[in-house]
C-alpha cells in the first residue's frame, strides 16, 4: 500500500527566508507525486507534480521539488517565502494515469513571521 | 485548471437529521469524483470514489448505508450522511480527476458541524 509522511507537523520561517517541506512516500512502483497547498477557505491548489524525466519539477508561485528515488523523497522548496505563503501544504502520491486515486501526507502547515 | 464547486461549504445540523452535501463540475465531465473527510489539523481521507451512473465505491472502513452518494450526471456528485451524530463533524472535500494527467481538481469543502 501506498503511504506518504511529512515529518514536520508546523514550520515557521521568516518572510525573505527559503523553505523546505519534507515529504517522504512509499510506494512499489514509479510514483506520482504531487503538492498542493490549503489555505482556508479555499479548495486545495496543485503547486507541481511530478511524473517522471527531470527529477527537478517547477510549480506555481515559485515552488519547485526534487524527486529523489534513492531516498524515497520529494522535498518541496521555495528560495524566498512571502507573506501570502502562509496555508497548510499536503504532500500526496497517486499511481497516476488510470487510477488517479491520491494518498494524503498528514500536512505542513506553514506559518510566516515578518 | 477546472472548476468545482460545493453546497453548502457550511452547515450545522441537529444529531439525527441527514444533511446532503453537493458537488459540482463546472466545466468537466466527471465520470468519477472522489469524496474525502478531513479532521481538524489532519489529512485528506478518502472516503468513496463517485462513478456517474453506477454505485459507489467506498474505501474500507467507510459505512456506505451513513454516506449515500449519488452521482446522476456528469457534473453533479451528492453526498448525503445520514442520521448524523457528532463524530461525523469534520470537513467534506470533493475532487475530480484531471481527465488523464493523474492529477485532481478540489472543491473549497464543506464544514459540517453536528450538534
Amino acid at each position: 500500500a501506498q503511504s506518504v509522511t511529512q515529518p514536520d507537523i508546523h514550520i515557521t520561517v521568516s518572510e525573505g527566508a527559503s523553505l523546505e517541506l519534507r515529504c517522504n512516500y512509499s510506494y512499489g512502483a514509479t510514483p506520482y507525486l504531487f503538492w498542493y497547498v490549503q489555505s482556508p477557505g479555499q479548495g486545495l491548489q496543485l503547486l507541481l507534480k511530478y511524473f517522471s524525466g527531470d527529477t527537478l519539477v517547477q510549480g506555481i508561485k515559485g515552488f519547485e521539488a526534487e524527486f529523489k528515488r534513492s531516498q524515497s523523497s520529494f522535498n518541496l522548496r521555495k528560495p524566498s517565502v512571502h507573506w501570502s505563503d502562509a496555508a497548510e501544504y499536503f504532500c500526496a502520491v497517486g499511481a497516476g494515469f488510470g487510477n488517479e486515486k491520491l494518498t494524503f501526507g498528514t500536512g505542513t502547515r506553514l506559518t510566516i513571521i515578518p | 485548471g477546472a472548476v468545482v464547486s460545493q453546497h453548502p461549504s457550511w452547515v450545522i445540523c441537529k444529531s439525527g437529521t441527514s444533511v446532503k452535501i453537493e458537488c459540482r463540475s463546472l466545466d468537466f465531465q466527471a465520470t468519477t469524483m472522489f469524496w474525502y473527510r478531513q479532521f481538524p489539523k489532519q489529512s485528506l481521507m478518502l472516503m468513496a470514489t463517485s462513478n456517474e451512473g453506477s454505485k459507489a465505491t467506498y474505501e474500507q472502513g467507510v459505512e456506505k448505508d451513513k454516506f449515500l452518494i449519488n452521482h446522476a450526471s456528469l457534473t453533479l456528485s451528492t453526498l448525503t450522511v445520514t442520521s448524523a451524530h457528532p463524530e461525523d463533524s469534520s470537513f467534506y472535500i470533493c475532487s475530480h480527476p484531471s481527465g488523464g494527467a493523474g492529477e485532481q481538481f478540489f472543491g473549497p469543502g464543506t464544514r459540517l458541524t453536528v450538534l
